[in-house]
């Protein structure tokens, strides 16, 4: 069974300063990927970054940038220059590609930037 | 705009009504999903569908019931609705095959049972 863990409850960052969010998983699929969303106060759920398990490279979207250690099943998202509108949950998830394609979250990160 | 659409947004049920959450998306998705979301909890699946005519359960399908009514609407049914039922409930959809694309959610239902 495919299993996702978010060991921090809350993280506190300051404007403009780098942020690490951490994100393990565990899994026997060879073939899969990962996801972050973001949840704001608002409550929807918006998609930030994928890294699928083949992929050479660590992905990257604009502030976001996810750090890939397959050895170590983490997927860790780092988000840089932090703005005060980056508060938010934040949920690492995984599927198993192929198949119905469910996502597995974690029970997810509040990340309060402070001014 | 293209999207998932659920509603209603809000509802407050007392112990033992029933009722349908709606959800229809316009993205010619294959794959529909309901979860709920609880506090410190995540959000755990109740019941998804790979494709039209076909249905199977989550992690957390008891009390609840589907229908994948065609390729654009999923309902999800509470037949006999518990306190235990209160959540936030979100539908989604997704393309299967097209890996790198997130799932995409609709805006959620608040559901308070008395």
């Amino acid at each position: 069974a495919q299993k996702i863990t978010q060991t921090q409850p809350g993280m506190f960052v300051q404007e403009k300063e780098a942020v690490t969010l951490d994100c393990t998983y565990d899994t026997s699929d060879p073939s899969y990927g990962l996801f972050w969303y973001k949840q704001p106060s608002s409550g929807e759920m918006i998609f930030l970054i994928y890294q699928g398990s083949y992929d050479q490279q660590n992905a990257t979207e604009g502030r976001y940038s996810l750090n890939f250690q397959k050895a170590r099943k983490s997927a860790n998202l780092v988000i840089s220059a932090s703005q005060l509108g980056d508060s938010a949950m934040y949920f690492c998830a995984m599927r198993k590609q192929g198949g119905s394609e469910k996502l597995v979250f974690g029970k997810g990160t509040k990340l309060t930037v402070n001014p | 705009n293209a999207g998932v659409t659920q509603t209603p947004k809000f509802q407050v049920l007392k112990t033992g009504q029933s009722m349908t959450l709606q959800c229809a998306q316009d993205m010619n998705h294959n794959s529909m999903y309901w979860y709920r979301q609880d506090p410190g909890m995540g959000l755990r699946l109740i019941y998804y569908s790979a494709s039209e005519g076909t249905t199977d359960k989550g992690e957390v399908p008891n009390g609840y019931n589907v229908s994948r009514l065609n390729k654009r609407e999923f309902s999800l049914r509470l037949e006999s609705a518990a306190p235990s039922q209160t959540s936030v409930y979100f539908c989604a959809s997704s393309d299967l095959g097209k890996s790198r694309n997130g799932y995409t959610f609709g805006s959620g239902t608040r559901l308070t049972v008395v």
